[in-house]
């Protein structure tokens, strides 16, 4: 069965650090999808990025990067120089032939000023 | 100009009564979710609706039961309130393909957030 595994539960860096959210996932497919979404203090869910399982390409997005590697099934995500602005639960999730979006357990970053 | 929509965003009622949740969506698109956000921040599916038609079905009791009158709108329904039903809920849509269940990106409602005293 598929499963994602964020095991950093909470971190917390002073502004303009650097930051990695760690994201592994388990599917028997080899056609999957792996999303991002950012969970502000607000509540809302935020789609950031959607990637597909034979496009291994790192992907940069202004101060997001996102690191897909297959060969240890992870698809980290980095921000760089943080702001206070990027404190929030932060998901990953899969999607594969069974069509339901897995959710990992989030990541609560904290970026203090 | 919102994309997904829920009513009400917040929901504080006791239990045992009913109560419904709406949702609409003018994406255009063709498949509507409903997942449940528990306490400690887990999201899990509940429902899909591909144009209607009910996609997935997930293990949940028989007092939810979600309504598609059209495919821009899925409500949500659920009969006889339990404490344990006091959850963040979100509705979301994603593109798809008519007639079939969907990998494209889900787009979120700002949720509802139901509390059973």
């Amino acid at each position: 069965a598929q499963k994602v595994t964020q095991a950093q539960t909470e971190i917390s860096v002073v502004e303009k650090e650097d930051v990695t959210l760690d994201c592994v996932y388990e599917t028997r497919d080899t056609t999957y999808y792996l999303f991002w979404y950012k969970q502000p203090p607000s509540g809302e869910l935020v789609f950031l990025i959607r990637r597909n399982s034979f496009d291994e390409q790192n992907e940069i997005s202004g101060r997001y990067s996102w690191n897909f590697q297959k060969s240890t099934s992870s698809f980290n995500f980095t921000i760089t120089a943080s702001q206070v602005v990027d404190s929030a639960v932060y998901f990953c999730a899969l999607i594969d032939s069974s069509y339901k979006l897995i959710f990992g357990s989030g990541t609560r970053l904290l970026v203090r000023p | 100009d919102t994309a997904v929509s829920q009513t009400p965003k917040y929901l504080v009622t006791q239990m045992g009564n009913d109560k419904s949740i709406k949702c609409e969506q003018n994406l255009g698109h063709d498949t509507m979710y409903w997942y449940k956000q528990d306490s400690k921040k887990f999201l899990k599916i509940m429902f899909s609706y591909n144009n209607k038609e009910l996609i997935i079905n997930e293990t949940v009791p028989n007092r939810f039961s979600p309504k598609s009158p059209d495919k821009a709108h899925l409500n949500l329904h659920i009969n006889s309130l339990e404490l344990g039903d006091s959850a963040v809920y979100f509705c979301a849509s994603s593109p798809g393909l008519a007639g079939g269940a969907s990998t494209d990106t889900q787009y979120f409602g700002p949720g509802t957030r139901l509390t059973v005293l």
